[in-house]
């Protein structure tokens, strides 16, 4: 079975500073994907960025960077350079290559402070 | 380019009344479909999902039922709400293929549902 664990349900950053919100999973599948999504209080949900297991490097979009390391089983996301708009729910999600699902992690509330 | 759209966008209704929400996909063909339920402050639960017209999983066993009818259509549905139905519902779509871009689940607004 897979899983994905989120173990802070809620972090606070200061503005302009970097931080790092945990993600931890677990699958039998020997490929899956891993993916970060941001859900803004409005409830929609925004894709952020997507990890493959095979890829050799960690993802990068802009500001938030993917820090995937695959023996921990680990799929952290990084933002960099905090802003007030980050303020939003977090969701780390996995696929495993054998199957259709996408399943989610329970989620971590981040609060930018000015 | 592709849009998803899923309506309505709020609805509150009384216990064991029936529900339907829609939702639908621009620009794609045979998308894989997914409707996921969040209830107030959790994560997102699986319900059911999709590979074609007809061919629909379920996840969890309870009172709603989905429907595809046509390829970029997909229907939820009960014939009887419960107060425990109430929640967030988020229809999602991924495009078929094997490359990496085809791996991102891309959702719909949301349909917020209120059982009284």
């Amino acid at each position: 079975a897979q899983k994905i664990t989120q173990t802070q349900p809620g972090m606070f950053v200061q503005e302009k500073e970097a931080v790092t919100l945990d993600c931890t999973y677990d699958t039998s599948d020997p490929s899956y994907g891993l993916f970060w999504y941001k859900q803004p209080s409005s409830g929609e949900m925004i894709f952020l960025i997507y990890q493959g297991s095979y890829d050799q490097q960690n993802a990068t979009e802009g500001r938030y960077s993917l820090n995937f390391q695959k023996a921990r089983k680990s799929a952290n996301l990084v933002i960099s350079a905090s802003q007030l708009g980050d303020s939003a729910m977090y969701f780390c999600a996995m696929r495993g290559s054998g199957t259709y699902k996408y399943i989610f992690g329970t989620g971590t509330r981040l609060k930018v402070l000015a | 380019s592709q849009t998803i759209h899923q309506w309505p966008a709020t609805l509150v209704q009384p216990v064991g009344s029936p529900l339907s929400l829609e939702c639908t996909v621009e620009g794609t063909s045979n998308p894989n479909l997914y409707w996921y339920r969040q209830a107030a402050g959790r994560g997102l639960q699986l319900l059911f999902y999709s590979v074609g017209i007809g061919q629909i999983s379920s996840e969890v066993p309870q009172n709603l039922s989905a429907s595809r009818p046509q390829d970029r259509q997909f229907i939820l549905s009960s014939k009887k709400l419960l107060l425990s139905d109430s929640g967030f519902y988020l229809c999602a779509w991924k495009r078929n293929g094997a490359d990496s871009g085809a791996n991102v689940l891309t959702f719909g607004a949301g349909s917020r549902l209120t059982v009284l």
